[in-house]
């Protein structure tokens, strides 16, 4: 979906380096979400936000961290990154107003390679 | 762990419906069934949720049972670029954290 954008693409860096992915969305959309995805395994989620002011942990958040700088940014940072934290990271985006339904709208995901 | 379960995989001649099952036996009454899908490594596509009524849309339909514990989403006439994981889930956590399990891997046919 164009509307959520995802920067870098793809990355390869090295143990112990500092790594920051960044999410754009146009939607209008308050909720913001960050998932990893393994090889072969369904999505899992590292950490959500509800609005500008809220972060909330998801299910693997450890060795990670997330800022979110406006309503339309949402940035997942690896403050020393590992080789197991090799992944595909998708950002989506979600609006509390939709009427009682939640649906999450994807970006089209950054590959990092942790060597 | 997701509150679903769905086949591993599945075949669908090109043409022909494709009917993918779900179980969710522990769903509450206010609770949603979403369909994704996912091409490749590409970003999750949002398909089809519904909570009790049969739904209907330009991508899909979704039969739920009348005792909500599972259903199934009917692609109508499958292509080849219908090929892909489809994943059923009922977000837990008041609707707030979508669960994706291993999903259906679905490969039509030519």
């Amino acid at each position: 979906d164009a509307d959520v954008t995802q920067t870098p693409r793809n990355r390869i860096t090295k143990t112990g380096k500092r790594i920051m992915l960044e999410c754009s969305q146009t939607k209008g959309h308050d909720r913001m979400y960050w998932y990893r995805q393994d090889p072969g395994l369904g999505l899992r989620l590292i950490y959500y936000s509800f609005d500008v002011k809220d972060i909330n942990k998801g299910e693997i958040s450890d060795g990670y961290s997330v800022s979110r700088q406006a309503q339309a940014k949402f940035s997942l940072s690896l403050e020393s990154a590992i080789p197991n934290q090799t992944a595909l990271y998708f950002c989506a985006t979600s609006d509390s107003a939709d009427r009682g339904t939640d649906t999450q709208y994807f970006g089209p995901g950054t590959r990092l390679t942790v060597l | 762990d997701a509150k679903t379960t769905q086949p591993t995989s599945m075949d669908c001649a090109e043409g022909r419906a494709a009917n993918l099952p779900c179980n969710h036996s522990t769903i509450s009454g206010n609770e949603y069934v979403y369909w994704y899908r996912q091409i490749h490594s590409q970003g999750p596509q949002y398909i089809i949720h519904g909570l009790k009524n049969n739904e209907t849309n330009e991508m899909a339909s979704l039969i739920i049972t009348e005792d909500r514990k599972s259903s199934t989403l009917i692609l109508p006439h499958a292509t080849l670029r219908d090929t892909a994981v489809y994943y059923c889930i009922v977000p837990e956590d008041y609707g707030q954290n979508f669960v994706f399990g291993p999903g259906t891997r679905l490969s039509v046919l030519p």
